[in-house]
């Protein structure tokens, strides 16, 4: 059981690029979420999805678009890099209500 | 809103030692309460969880219990060990709504 698998584990972009990140779960959960963790805080929510085709914006959402045309992908968009958006990036999913099951991170660097 | 407060880290510990890891928060609803640890390159897994009120949640040697009266849920372990070096992170979550997550606290077991 595989269940939240993330790519890529690194990437390094710059300022203007544009790139996906992938996000996938095997186990039917129907909830799935982005966090980015800058170094010494915490877990700020990006986008998350409650189900196919349903998606919502979190706290910092800026520069960040998904998409969730299944149940098993959510990946996200970054249009137009920018240096604030050097982070480490979490994909989880869950059952309504239950424990985040996190992916193990994107680290991506824009310069 | 709903917020989560840990401790402040890096908290330094000799193997064997106590732990005791700080964690209240602010909800306007009643929550249940995780803890989650996240060892270096990888990503967050549920360490414990407690529902409600007085619940006693425990894993690995460790343990945490949901404490209305004080909204607090700190995080004990009798005895640490050297691989339990990681960030520990507490959050809560309201039914119907999204994790909310504390900054995390970073714990290093010296042999």
């Amino acid at each position: 059981n595989a269940g939240v698998t993330q790519t890529p584990k690194f990437r390094i972009l710059k300022i203007g690029q544009s790139m996906t990140l992938q996000c996938t779960q095997d186990m039917n959960h129907n909830y799935m979420y982005w966090y980015r963790q800058d170094p010494g805080m915490g877990l700020k929510l990006i986008y998350y999805s409650v189900g196919a085709g349903i998606t919502d914006k979190g706290e910092v959402p800026n520069g960040y678009n998904v998409s969730r045309s299944t149940t098993e992908d959510f990946p996200l968009r970054l249009e137009l890099a920018a240096p604030s958006q050097t982070s480490v990036y979490f994909c989880a999913s869950s059952l309504g209500g239950a424990p985040l099951h996190f992916g193990n991170g994107t680290r991506l660097t824009v310069t | 809103g709903d917020s989560v407060t840990q401790m402040e880290g890096p908290v330094t510990l000799s193997e064997e030692a106590f732990l005791t890891i700080n964690c209240t928060y602010t909800a306007t609803g009643y929550p249940s309460l995780f803890w989650y640890v996240q060892y270096p390159g990888e990503g967050l897994q549920l360490l414990l969880k407690a529902t409600k009120a007085d619940d006693k949640g425990s894993n690995k040697g460790f343990e945490a219990t949901y404490r209305k009266e004080t909204t607090s849920f700190h995080l004990e372990k009798g005895s640490v060990q050297v691989s339990d070096s990681a960030v520990y992170f507490c959050a809560l979550s309201l039914v119907g709504q999204n994790f909310v997550f504390g900054p995390g606290t970073r714990l290093s077991v010296l042999p």
